[in-house]
């Protein structure tokens, strides 16, 4: 089976300062891993997705993350928060049967909130 | 905006009552998702389809159904509603492939009362 945990249900940081958003993922099969963020009242917008090209992933608005097989981790980073980070954060996992579309599985989000 | 299209926005309605939710996906993509966003089970999927077949379910209650159709714009049909159906409800659509990159729409929140 396959499962997401999100080890944080709050974080809060200083503009301007680091963000680390941390997940730990259980997969049978070698896994999708993404992180979406949800704006108050929004959709889920997708920051960045790992599939297997490379252990190190770039998203949007400066995020990016960490595949790690040997911890089992998929945490999420920023150098420097800005007050506009302020949202939900997912991580999330799809299993990979052959390449074939597939149900998204989520953890239970982090809610980051940035002081000013 | 990602491209996917929710209507209605919002949904009020009573204990009992039939509602249907719509989605349209983004131009090209074969495959819809719907997803249920509640304070108490978070995001959970519920059901696939691909090109008007039924791909993939997941926790849907049997009150409830969805199709696909030719045009391949989906509804989610909820039935005999109780007020633990209150939540919102994503629609989501992805391309043939192996990426798998859903995107989403903006949601139906529903309030049963």
């Amino acid at each position: 089976a396959q499962s997401v945990t999100q080890l944080d249900s709050h974080v809060s940081v200083s503009e301007g300062t680091p963000v680390l958003l941390r997940c730990n993922y259980s997969s049978s099969y070698s896994p999708s891993l993404f992180w979406y963020v949800q704006h108050p009242n929004k959709g889920l917008q997708l920051l960045l997705k790992y599939t297997s090209a490379a252990t190190l992933v770039k998203g949007i608005n400066g995020f990016e993350a960490e595949f790690k097989k040997s911890e089992t981790s998929f945490h999420l980073t920023k150098p420097s928060a800005h007050m506009s980070d302020a949202a939900e954060y997912f991580c999330v996992v799809s299993p990979n049967y052959g390449g074939a579309t597939n149900k998204l599985i989520f953890g239970t989000g982090t809610l980051l909130a940035v002081q000013p | 905006d990602s491209g996917v299209t929710q209507t209605p926005k919002h949904l009020i309605t009573a204990t009992g009552q039939r509602v249907t939710l719509r989605c349209s996906p983004r131009s090209g993509d074969l495959s819809v998702y719907w997803y249920q966003q509640s304070l108490d089970q978070g995001l959970q999927f519920l059901i696939q389809y691909y090109n008007g077949e039924e791909r993939a379910k997941g926790n849907i209650l049997e009150r409830f159904s969805a199709q696909q159709f030719p045009d391949l714009h989906s509804e989610l049909n909820l039935s005999s509603l109780e007020l633990g159906d209150s939540a919102l409800y994503f629609c989501a659509s992805s391309a043939l492939g192996g990426e798998n990159i859903q995107y989403f729409g903006a949601g139906t929140r529903l309030s049963v009362l």
